[in-house]
């Protein structure tokens, strides 16, 4: 079974520019979630998707967003960047996101804002 | 607040050398704890799932057991190949698809 494909690898963007990241999940799984990993912060959730319906929000600014399609992959978008936004960007799937449910990682996508 | 803390930020130990990684946790209702493991470059894997206290799961080398408080992970005569960094998250009940990670324990295995 193919695991959860992220595209592109890597990215540099400049400041003010906006990105967006796509994210295949695993084949059955319905729900998608995403983080944010930084040296100093380590991995904090942005969003989590279920049946094309954002479910949960963590504490980013509205630059940040996402959104599902109908086939579960899922792609989020960062508008006016920052250099704080350099980052690596993880997409996990997991079959429904409720109950105790393992979520699988992608390989991610590396951010350079400069 | 909920909060994940993991200890000690870096390990170094010589090949056969066993050890523990800690990871404390501070929630208001659990669901499940999870442990990865991630390499430089890549996304996390997932290693195990533990899901109430006195529960204990294996795979190879590693051990990962679950108190009310914090989680242990064990690892007995680590190889090279070990050497990545553990990640411990926690699922809170009421909370979908977020987990809640700590900053990781980043072990060096030297032959």
């Amino acid at each position: 079974k193919a695991g959860v494909t992220q595209t592109p690898r890597y990215l540099i963007k400049t400041r003010g520019q906006q990105v967006t990241l796509s994210c295949s999940p695993i084949s059955g799984h319905r729900s998608v979630s995403w983080y944010q990993q930084t040296p100093g912060q380590g991995l904090q959730f942005l969003f989590e998707y279920f049946s094309e319906t954002q479910r949960n929000k963590g504490n980013f600014p509205g630059r940040f967003s996402g959104r599902q399609f109908s086939n579960s992959r899922s792609e989020m978008n960062v508008s006016t960047l920052e250099l704080g936004d350099s980052a690596l960007y993880l997409c996990a799937s997991s079959l429904n996101g409720g109950g105790v449910d393992t979520q699988y990682f992608g390989p991610g996508t590396r951010l350079t804002v400069l | 607040e909920d909060q994940v803390t993991q200890s000690p930020e870096a390990l170094r130990l010589q090949e056969g050398e066993s050890s523990s990684l800690n990871c404390s946790y501070t929630v208001s209702g659990l669901r499940g704890l999870f442990w990865y493991r991630q390499d430089p470059g890549k996304g996390p894997e997932f290693l195990f799932t533990l899901y109430s206290a006195g529960e204990e799961k294996e795979k190879e080398r590693l051990k990962a057991t679950l108190t009310k408080k914090e989680s242990f992970l064990h690892i007995t005569a680590p190889k090279p190949e070990d050497s990545a960094t553990y990640l411990c998250a926690v699922q809170v009940r009421g909370s979908q698809g977020n987990l809640i990670f700590g900053k990781g324990t980043k072990l060096s295995v030297k032959p």
